[in-house]
């Protein structure tokens, strides 16, 4: 079967650094997505990665290992808005997305 | 702003009630979705309309129907819900070129109570 697996929960203080990792099982592979959802709102995107590598977006970077299944969000310079949960999608053979069950980063001053 | 909107924000529904979910997208997109999702567990894709043509119905119960007007409105019509129906409501669009990466833009949801 498909599976996405995130941690549950992460708890970070502001101004440090956290790694979110993701590890997916997937019948063939088409990207992998991050997306933000703050409490009570929207999921935002954040960033889609296809190809190995780091991609740089400001305070934050998405990594992927295509042959490990395996991908992390860092996010630098934690600031108290980052406090939401933080998904993971990642698109199948079928351009079908897998989601993750979310992963809840609390920050703390 | 997502350039999605959903109404209404929140939702409480006796079992035996009739009541729609709105979504309706200012992007442009051809593609509209709804999906369900409950505390701890991945979102849950229910249905996807492109071109206003449903093209994917994941075994959803029959008590939730869709509706797709036009290329820019999506409704969740529901009856006779159950309990384990309590969950948040997403719409979400896209514009799909059927290459992948196309990102879902979402609106805020729907918190549906079923009591």
């Amino acid at each position: 079967g498909q599976n996405i697996d995130q941690p549950t929960e992460m708890t970070a203080t502001e101004g440090a650094i956290v790694q979110i990792n993701c590890t997916y099982q997937t019948s063939g592979f088409n990207g992998l997505f991050w997306y933000q959802q703050h409490a009570g709102e929207a999921p935002t995107f954040l960033s889609y990665n296809v190809l190995d590598g780091l991609e740089e977006k400001g305070r934050f970077s998405s990594f992927l290992s295509r042959s490990k299944g395996y991908s992390y969000l860092l996010l630098k310079e934690l600031q108290m808005k980052d406090s939401a949960s933080y998904l993971c999608a990642c698109m199948d053979s079928n351009y079908q997305l897998i989601w993750g069950a979310g992963t809840k980063l609390i920050i703390k001053p | 702003e997502t350039g999605v909107t959903q109404t209404p924000r929140h939702l409480v529904m006796g079992m035996t009630n009739k009541k729609s979910l709105k979504c309706e997208q200012h992007l442009g997109h051809n593609a509209m979705y709804w999906y369900k999702q409950s505390a701890k567990k991945p979102l849950e894709l229910m249905f996807v309309y492109s071109l206003e043509e449903r093209v994917e119905n994941n075994s959803v119960p029959s008590r939730f129907s869709p509706e797709c007007p036009n290329s820019s409105h999506l409704f969740l019509h529901l009856h006779t819900l159950q309990p384990e129906d309590s969950a948040l409501y997403l719409c979400a669009s896209s514009q799909k070129v059927g290459t992948g990466g196309e990102k879902l833009f979402f609106g805020s949801g729907t918190q549906l109570s079923v009591l």
